[in-house]
C-alpha cells in the first residue's frame, strides 16, 4: 500500500513551457486534491475532483488544468509555465465526503526560470 | 471568503516546555479541524483532529481545544522533544463538505531547544 505518489519529485522549467504532474493513490479515495504551497502562505488548493471524471476549481485555479480520467489518477497540467508558478506542489486525497483526512503525497518541487 | 488565521508564525521553546498554536476561522458552519504537521522537506500529515461537538481531544502529548462560540481552536504539545520541531497546519472544514472546502492556516514553525 504505497498511499498517495507523486512524479515528478523535481523539475525544472523554461518560461513558456508546458508540464503535468501525475498523482496516483491506491486507498479507493473518492476525492483528490491539487494544493500548491508557498513560503508563509501554507496550503492553497489548486483544483479538487470528488470522483472519476468530475473536476472543479479551488481556490487559485488560473494557468491550471486537470483530469481525473481514472479514479485512481489526478493529473495536474501547466500549460504555459510562469516563474508566479515556481512552488511546491503537493496532491491528497480522502475517502469520502463524511471522512475528511486528507492524505498527502510527497510533493513535486517546481521551479519555472 | 473564509479565512484562517494562525499564530504565533514562528515559536521557539525550550525542550521539556509546552508550546500552545493558536488558530480563529471565519465560517461558522465548519464543524471539522485537523492539524497537520510537516517535518522539513516532508509531506504534511494529520497528527490529531477534533469535530465541533467535542470541546478537547487528547493524544499522548498533543491535545487540542476548540471553542465554537469564539471560533477559535488550539493545538497542545505538552513536554516537547526536538522530534516536535517542524511547520504545524491548522484547518478548518464545514460539516459535509469533504476537503475541498478545507481552508488551512498559514502555518507555525515550531523550534524545539535541546
Amino acid at each position: 500500500n504505497a498511499g498517495v505518489t507523486q512524479t515528478p519529485k523535481f523539475r525544472v522549467l523554461k518560461t513558456g513551457q508546458s508540464m503535468t504532474l501525475l498523482c496516483a493513490q491506491d486507498m479507493n479515495h473518492e476525492y483528490m486534491y491539487w494544493y500548491r504551497q508557498d513560503p508563509g502562505m501554507g496550503l492553497r488548493l489548486i483544483h479538487y475532483s470528488v470522483g472519476e471524471g468530475t473536476t472543479a476549481k479551488g481556490e487559485v485555479p488560473d494557468g491550471y488544468n486537470v483530469s481525473r480520467l481514472k479514479k485512481q489518477n489526478f493529473l495536474l497540467g501547466l500549460e504555459s509555465a510562469a516563474p508566479s508558478q515556481t512552488s511546491v506542489y503537493f496532491c491528497a486525497s480522502s475517502l469520502d465526503r463524511v471522512r475528511e483526512t486528507q492524505y498527502f503525497g510527497p510533493g513535486t518541487r517546481l521551479l519555472v526560470l | 471568503g473564509e479565512n484562517v488565521e494562525q499564530h504565533p508564525s514562528t515559536l521557539s521553546v525550550q525542550e521539556g516546555d509546552s508550546a500552545v498554536i493558536k488558530c480563529t476561522y471565519s465560517d461558522s458552519a465548519s464543524n471539522y479541524f485537523p492539524w497537520y504537521k510537516q517535518e522539513l522537506g516532508k509531506r504534511p500529515q494529520l497528527i490529531i483532529d477534533i469535530r465541533s461537538n467535542v470541546g478537547e481531544k487528547k493524544d499522548q502529548r498533543i491535545a487540542v481545544t476548540l471553542n465554537k462560540t469564539a471560533k477559535h481552536f488550539s493545538l497542545h504539545i505538552t513536554e516537547t522533544q526536538p522530534e516536535d520541531s517542524a511547520v504545524y497546519f491548522c484547518a478548518a472544514t464545514p460539516r459535509n463538505t469533504g476537503g475541498f472546502k478545507t481552508i488551512f492556516g498559514a502555518g507555525t514553525r515550531l523550534f524545539v531547544k535541546a
